[in-house]
């Protein structure tokens, strides 16, 4: 069975300019997460998903930050415009349908520079 | 707000050395706390769910224990192979906020030959 599927897993774009990471779960997850990895530190939740509902986006900077999930299987991240500080792995992860149980599944991330 | 804390922040042991990660946490109404590997370049891997203090879960040389305040994850006999960083996460109960998982900094183990 196919792993969470991120790409592309490097990216390398000047500040200001916009990018965007896509995500496939696995098939039958429900739910969807984006975390934010800084170096040394681990994962931050970002915005959490249920099918193509955004239930928690409290930690999502909405001022540049945006991301959408249509039709409840593959979700997009997108930054816009992007700062020095954004430079991060940004992992996706699913979780089965039986509803959220801790037990996540990974993706390898997608590795964000920001020159 | 959640805390979860994580030592040490790297610890290198030599190949059979026995030892013990710890992770203390801070949370109102705890609903699981979690151990999961992360090797480098690529995403955390999942390990354990503890529920209620006393659990324990054990893995091939690995094995978590829980508190009401911390967790443990003990590694027996470790071998090369069990280089990696390993991170602690709570679950919080209901009542706002994520349902996502709050993770530790994670402390980074080197076992050497």
């Amino acid at each position: 069975e196919a792993g969470v599927v991120q790409s592309p897993r490097y990216k390398i774009i000047e500040k200001k300019q916009p990018v965007a990471f896509w995500c496939n779960p696995i098939s039958g997850h429900n739910t969807l997460y984006w975390y934010l990895q800084n170096l040394g530190q681990g994962p931050e939740l970002l915005i959490r998903y249920e099918n193509e509902e955004a239930v928690d986006d409290s930690q999502l900077p909405k001022d540049r930050f945006s991301a959408e999930r249509l039709k409840g299987v593959d979700s997009t991240l997108k930054i816009q415009p992007a700062e020095l500080g954004d430079s991060a792995v940004y992992l996706c992860a699913s979780s089965g349908a039986g509803g959220p149980t801790g037990e996540l599944f990974f993706g390898e991330g997608s590795r964000l520079t920001v020159l | 707000e959640d805390q979860v804390t994580q030592s040490p922040e790297a610890l290198r042991l030599q190949e059979g050395e026995s030892s013990s990660l710890n992770c203390s946490y801070t949370v109102s109404g705890l609903r699981g706390l979690f151990w999961y590997r992360q090797d480098p370049g690529k995403g955390p891997e999942f390990l354990f769910t503890l529920y209620s203090a006393g659990e324990e879960k054990e893995k091939e040389r690995l094995k978590a224990t829980l508190t009401k305040k911390e967790s443990f994850l003990h590694i027996t006999a470790p071998k090369p192979e069990d280089s990696a960083t390993y991170l602690c996460a709570v679950r919080r109960g209901s009542g706002g906020g994520a349902d996502g998982l709050t993770f530790g900094k994670g402390t980074h183990l080197i076992i050497q030959p």
